[in-house]
């Protein structure tokens, strides 16, 4: 089926480091969302990037939809302690009635 | 104060027996959406509801069932036909459910469900 694969699974950085997550899908998506999920807690919406080669910022985080819409990244600069978590992605294959489907997640852990 | 509620937080169930999962919302959302999430393996979909009175099956929606009788309820029953039970639920709500344009899924904080 139809898979939305996300590298790499864990990722540990020094504070300060910065920190990029991976997302690639085998068919074109309509759109692409990025959640957190903060240990113990639940998935928290973090943006939703919908054009070919759209680029967003939101603070430290910089989110990036290919050209070709298949595949996303996002990149952490500088990270904090703050942004220890999962990070998924979420894609929507580009057809009628699919519904959104969510990579496997980075687990992402900062030491200071 | 607007969100979604799941409720119980941890559930134990013993083998054998079906088990009602509780969600409900008040952000006066169309769609609704179970999730189950087991470690490493993300969110899979079991079951989403785009309107009242209608739902469609997700990519492991067997051994589970789904009921949307109201806008702000949608409570997941996992029945003893589902074999490894044992998970992390998480329920969803969007504004719209009709996928000409995504809107953000809001989650509620979840149901740890242990079948003993």
């Amino acid at each position: 089926g139809q898979q939305v694969m996300q590298i790499p699974q864990y990722q540990h950085v020094q504070e300060g480091e910065d920190f990029t997550t991976y997302c690639n899908s085998s068919t074109t998506l309509s759109n692409i969302q990025w959640y957190k999920q903060r240990p113990g807690g639940h998935p928290v919406f973090l943006i939703q990037l919908v054009k070919s080669g759209e680029v967003k910022k939101q603070k430290r985080l910089t989110f990036q939809f290919g050209e070709a819409k298949k595949n996303s990244s996002l990149h952490i600069t500088a990270t904090q302690t703050t942004d220890v978590g999962t990070y998924f992605c979420a894609g929507r294959p580009n057809q009628a009635g699919t519904a959104l489907i969510f990579g496997k997640g980075t687990t992402l852990s900062v030491s200071s | 104060d607007g969100g979604i509620t799941q409720s119980p937080k941890y559930l134990f169930r013993k083998e054998g027996q079906n088990v009602t999962l509780s969600c409900e919302q008040n952000l006066n959302h169309d769609a609704m959406y179970w999730y189950r999430q087991d470690p490493g393996q993300g969110l899979r979909l079991i079951y989403y509801s785009q309107i009242v009175n209608d739902f469609q099956k997700g990519d492991i929606a067997e051994g589970y069932s789904v009921s949307r009788e109201k806008k702000e309820s949608f409570p997941l029953t996992v029945t003893s036909a589902q074999k490894n039970p044992t998970a992390f639920y998480l329920c969803a709500s969007s504004i719209d459910g009709r996928w000409v344009k995504d809107n953000e899924q809001f989650f509620g904080p979840g149901t740890r469900l242990t079948v003993l």
